[in-house]
């Protein structure tokens, strides 16, 4: 069974632009998470989704959001970037929206603002 | 305040040998979950073992297993026999927040083991 995927890989952007990170759960889970990792860092929590509605949110921004549609497949939108945003991006399902649930997390999108 | 720590930047252990890696959490929450995640330099994490902190023994996963001390709040990783393939960097989690509330996974700094041939 394919795992989560995520993309792109790799994006390289400006100061001031917007980006849009992409995310596609195990099949069969409901619940998707994104996380921020800095480099030397653990994962930061940024937001939860189930069954596409926002189930819980991190100390990040109004310039971060996110969404999850119909087949739970999942968006991270970050506006007006900033050289701080530069990070590994990291997409993680659950079957449901209850921590007690493993999540499994995909490969990563890695952001370098320039 | 470090809701997660793990104390060890770094470790080295020569293959086929036992690595104890450190974590310790502070929470009040009287049901909470801790994890272990692998993390290879492809920058994937990879679940590797759960405690509830109900659970009455601890938890094992083939060549790990979770040495839970509720009293001294800490959760540590045990990898027997080690493999080159384990090195990498390795993160405690705790799930924080109401059960079937808004729950997060909140991550320790993280530990990089090495292992030596």
């Amino acid at each position: 069974d394919a795992g989560v995927t995520q993309s792109p890989t790799h994006l390289i952007k400006t100061r001031g632009q917007h980006v849009t990170l992409r995310c596609s759960p195990i099949s069969g889970h409901k619940s998707v998470s994104w996380y921020q990792q800095v480099l030397g860092q653990g994962p930061q929590f940024i937001f939860q989704y189930y069954e596409k509605e926002e189930r819980g949110r991190g100390n990040f921004p109004d310039r971060f959001s996110a969404r999850q549609f119909p087949n739970y497949s999942s968006e991270l939108n970050v506006n007006a970037l900033l050289l701080g945003d530069s990070a590994l991006y990291l997409c993680a399902s659950s079957l449901y929206w209850s921590m007690t649930d493993t999540q499994y997390f995909g490969p990563g999108t890695r952001l370098t603002v320039l | 305040a470090q809701k997660i720590t793990q104390t060890q930047p770094g470790m080295f252990v020569q293959e086929k040998e036992a690595v104890t890696l450190d974590c310790t959490y502070d929470t009040s929450d009287p049901s909470y979950g801790l994890f272990w995640y692998k993390q290879p330099s492809s920058g994937e994490m990879i679940f590797l073992i759960y405690q509830g902190s109900y659970d009455q023994q601890n938890a094992t996963e083939g060549r790990y297993s979770l040495n839970f001390q509720k009293a001294r709040k800490s959760a540590n990783l045990v990898i027997s026999a080690s493999q080159l393939g384990d090195s990498a960097m390795y993160f405690c989690a705790m799930r924080e927040g109401p059960q079937g509330g808004s729950e997060k996974l909140v991550f320790g700094k993280g530990t990089k083991l090495t292992v030596n041939p």
